[in-house]
C-alpha cells in the first residue's frame, strides 16, 4: 500500500499499513510547505508543515520529507487508520511573495 | 476557541447576479485568506488580507473582490456571476501571515445556474 516518488490521485491501503503520499512542487523559491487533510464536507485541516531549511519533520504518526533537489515532498502516515481516509493536499509557499499554491490532491482510502 | 465560520454554507445564484460571502476568523487571528476549490482546478488562492489590507492576490478576474474589517472579519464579493464560478469558497485564518498555520472554515458552496 505504499507509493514512492510518483504522485497518485488515489491511494488505497490496508488498515495498519503505512502510507506514503507524494507531491511535486514547481517553484524553486518556495520556502514553506504544508500538508492538509480534507474530509468530505469539510475544509482542509492542517496536518504538518516544514520549512525549506529542514528535510524531515515528524508529528504524531505523520512524517514529512522534503527533497529540494528534485522539488519533492512526501507525507508518511504510520499505522493508517480508517479515520485517515480523506483527500490530502500539499501546499507550497514563497513567504516573500506570500501566495500559497496547492498541489493536486490524493484521495486516501483505508480498507478495514 | 471557536473555529473559522463562513456564511452562508450554501448559495444558489443565477448568471449575472452578484454574491457576497462572509468569513469570521478565529478570535485573535488577523490574517484571512480566501480560496476557490473546484474539481477541475483544485484549490486556488484568491486573496489574503491582514489588518484590513490586501497583502496578496491570486490570478482571478476583477469580478472577484474582497475586504477585511477592523474586527478581522472578511467578505468576498463576486459580481456578474458566471457558470464557472460554481465552487466551494474557503476562508482560512491565521494569527499572522507568512508561515503561520492556517485554519480553514467549512466553506460556502456556491452554485451558479
Amino acid at each position: 500500500g505504499e507509493s514512492v516518488g510518483l504522485h497518485l490521485p488515489t491511494l488505497s491501503v490496508q488498515e495498519g499499513d503505512n502510507s506514503i503520499i507524494n507531491c511535486a512542487y514547481s517553484n524553486s523559491a518556495s520556502d514553506y510547505f504544508i500538508w492538509y487533510k480534507q474530509e468530505s464536507g469539510k475544509g482542509p485541516q492542517f496536518i504538518i508543515d516544514i520549512r525549506s531549511n529542514m528535510d524531515k519533520r515528524q508529528g504524531q504518526r505523520v512524517t514529512v520529507l522534503l527533497n529540494k533537489t528534485v522539488k519533492h515532498l512526501s507525507l508518511q502516515i504510520a499505522a493508517t487508520q480508517p479515520g485517515d481516509s480523506a483527500v490530502y493536499f500539499c501546499a507550497e509557499k514563497n513567504t516573500n511573495a506570500g501566495k500559497s499554491t496547492f498541489g493536486d490532491g490524493t484521495t486516501l482510502t483505508v480498507k478495514p | 476557541k471557536a473555529g473559522v465560520t463562513q456564511t452562508p454554507r450554501y448559495l444558489i445564484k443565477t448568471r449575472g447576479q452578484q454574491v457576497t460571502l462572509s468569513c469570521s476568523p478565529i478570535s485573535g487571528h488577523r490574517s484571512v485568506s480566501w480560496y476557490q476549490q473546484t474539481p477541475g482546478q483544485g484549490l486556488q488562492f484568491l486573496f489574503e488580507y491582514f489588518s484590513e489590507t490586501q497583502r496578496n492576490k491570486g490570478n482571478f478576474p476583477g469580478r472577484f473582490s474582497g475586504r477585511q474589517f477592523s474586527n478581522s472579519r472578511s467578505e468576498m464579493n463576486v459580481s456578474t456571476l458566471e457558470l464557472g464560478d460554481s465552487a466551494l469558497y474557503l476562508c482560512a485564518s491565521s494569527f499572522y501571515w507568512e508561515t503561520d498555520t492556517q485554519y480553514f472554515g467549512p466553506g460556502t458552496r456556491l452554485t451558479v445556474l
